[in-house]
């Protein structure tokens, strides 16, 4: 069975400051990975994808994510947040059963 | 092209009262989902249907139902509210075929029950 880890619960950060939000999951297989934010009062949305190609993935608004196999990790980066960037993220995986898993979730908060 | 829609967006029951939710795709969609979100415990998996006429069972499906006679709909049915089910419920919905998985999530419905 696949599952997912996010380390970070709740992140507070100032403006211009970085961030690297961890995730790592469990899976033996080929995966696909996804981030996806929540800003407060809306649903989710994609923010970024692994589909086996380049490890370093770039999605919107400044956002990367790197695939280390090896350490079964998908951590999202940004390296200089804005106070717009609150939200909740969320990690996903996908593996043979087609269904994501989500992780619990990471609640950013960044002070102006 | 509305995505996924939910209905209602807003719900308040009693104990015991029974409701449906009702979910709607208009990207042809093979994979359907019902998610429940709660503080501090993420996105969790209720039901799930992989195509028209079948549904599954996800993490929590104790007292719930779904339905997916078409396509493009999912229903979510709360036979006997209980508290315990007070929660914003999320639909998605997400395309295997075309390669992708990503999922496309509705405005949600945030239902109460006293």
């Amino acid at each position: 069975a696949q599952s997912v880890s996010q380390h970070n619960h709740h992140v507070i950060l100032s403006e211009a400051a970085s961030l690297e939000l961890g995730c790592n999951y469990s899976y033996g297989g080929t995966v696909n990975l996804f981030w996806y934010v929540q800003y407060p009062g809306q649903h989710l949305q994609l923010l970024l994808k692994y589909f086996s190609e380049d490890p370093l993935v770039k999605g919107i608004k400044g956002f990367e994510a790197e695939f280390i196999k090896s350490k079964f990790s998908f951590n999202l980066r940004k390296p200089s947040v804005q106070w717009s960037d609150t939200a909740e993220y969320f990690c996903a995986v996908i593996g043979g059963s087609y269904i994501p898993t989500f992780g619990r979730g990471t609640s950013l908060i960044v002070h102006p | 092209n509305a995505g996924v829609t939910q209905t209602p967006k807003f719900r308040v029951l009693k104990t015991g009262q029974s409701m449906t939710l009702l979910c709607a795709q208009d990207m042809n969609h093979e994979y359907m989902y019902w998610y429940r979100q709660d503080p501090g415990m993420g996105l969790r998996l209720i039901h799930y249907s992989v195509g028209e006429g079948t549904t599954a069972k996800g993490e929590v499906p104790d007292g719930y139902n779904v339905s997916r006679l078409k396509k493009q709909n999912f229903l979510l049915g709360l036979e006997s509210a209980a508290p315990s089910q007070t929660s914003v419920y999320f639909c998605a919905s997400s395309s295997r075929l075309a390669g992708t998985y990503e999922q496309y999530f509705g405005p949600g419905t945030r239902l109460t029950v006293t």
